[in-house]
């Protein structure tokens, strides 16, 4: 499997609900990084944690990251039908040295549709 | 400040011509990523760029594929005698420091 794999490749739920998606990845990271992309668009960058945070929040979003199972979430409280896009989580590599200069790898993408 | 912008937004060539994809990043952001996308698929690193220097080409094909950051301009991705697997959409993004990357809508390549 490859780095970077997101789970549930499809979500679909109702608006109001809550929508949890997971990351998992294979080498050791920088930083995880997840993107919001709606059709025929590009990627927006929707939070970065760093590999020594554990959790971060930003409005509606919040991101857990384990490094010891090298497994991340992304939970969406409150889903709107706005919110219907693809999601990407994306790993920035630590090269020897401990340095990243931001290369991404990024996952298959969970596809969330929330009905009105 | 204007996003990372690229042109064009669909490009159709034919097996054998050539295909060139134009960035600007963001101002003041002197790196510069490419990505490729096929259908249903996440994005796949090809090659990052500082200013007039290629710092990591180890996801673009050995032959036909080449990127350049020159001093001034954008950031173009050519294409030589494009091949049908050559189809995709192709995104740029900038950084200002190799952390948040910023993506452009992307171009996206059709060969006949």
């Amino acid at each position: 499997s490859q780095q970077g794999e997101e789970d549930p490749q499809a979500l679909s739920i109702q608006e109001g609900e809550n929508a949890t998606m997971n990351c998992s990845y294979k080498t050791s990271i920088n930083n995880l990084q997840w993107y919001r992309q709606n059709s025929g668009r590009g990627l927006v960058h929707l939070i970065l944690i760093r590999s020594n945070e554990r959790e971060k929040h930003s409005g509606r979003l919040r991101v857990t990251l384990d490094t010891s199972k090298k497994s991340s979430s992304l939970l969406i409280t409150a889903s709107r039908a706005a919110d219907t896009a693809s999601y990407f989580c994306a790993t920035a590599t630590i090269y020897a040295g401990g340095t990243s200069y931001g290369k991404l790898t990024f996952g298959q993408g969970t596809i969330l549709t929330v009905h009105p | 400040n204007a996003g990372v912008m690229q042109n064009p937004r669909h490009l159709v060539r034919r097996r054998g011509q050539e295909a060139r994809l134009r960035c600007s990043p963001m101002k003041g952001h002197s790196h510069v990523y490419w990505y490729r996308q096929l259908p249903e698929e996440g994005l796949k690193f090809m090659v990052y760029l500082q200013k007039e220097n290629i710092i990591d080409e180890s996801g673009m094909p050995k032959e036909r594929f080449s990127a350049e950051f020159p001093k001034e301009g954008p950031s173009i991705l050519r294409i030589q005698q494009v091949v049908r697997g050559d189809s995709a959409a192709y995104f740029c993004a900038s950084s200002p420091d190799k952390r948040t990357q910023h993506f452009g809508d992307g171009t996206r390549l059709s060969i006949l």
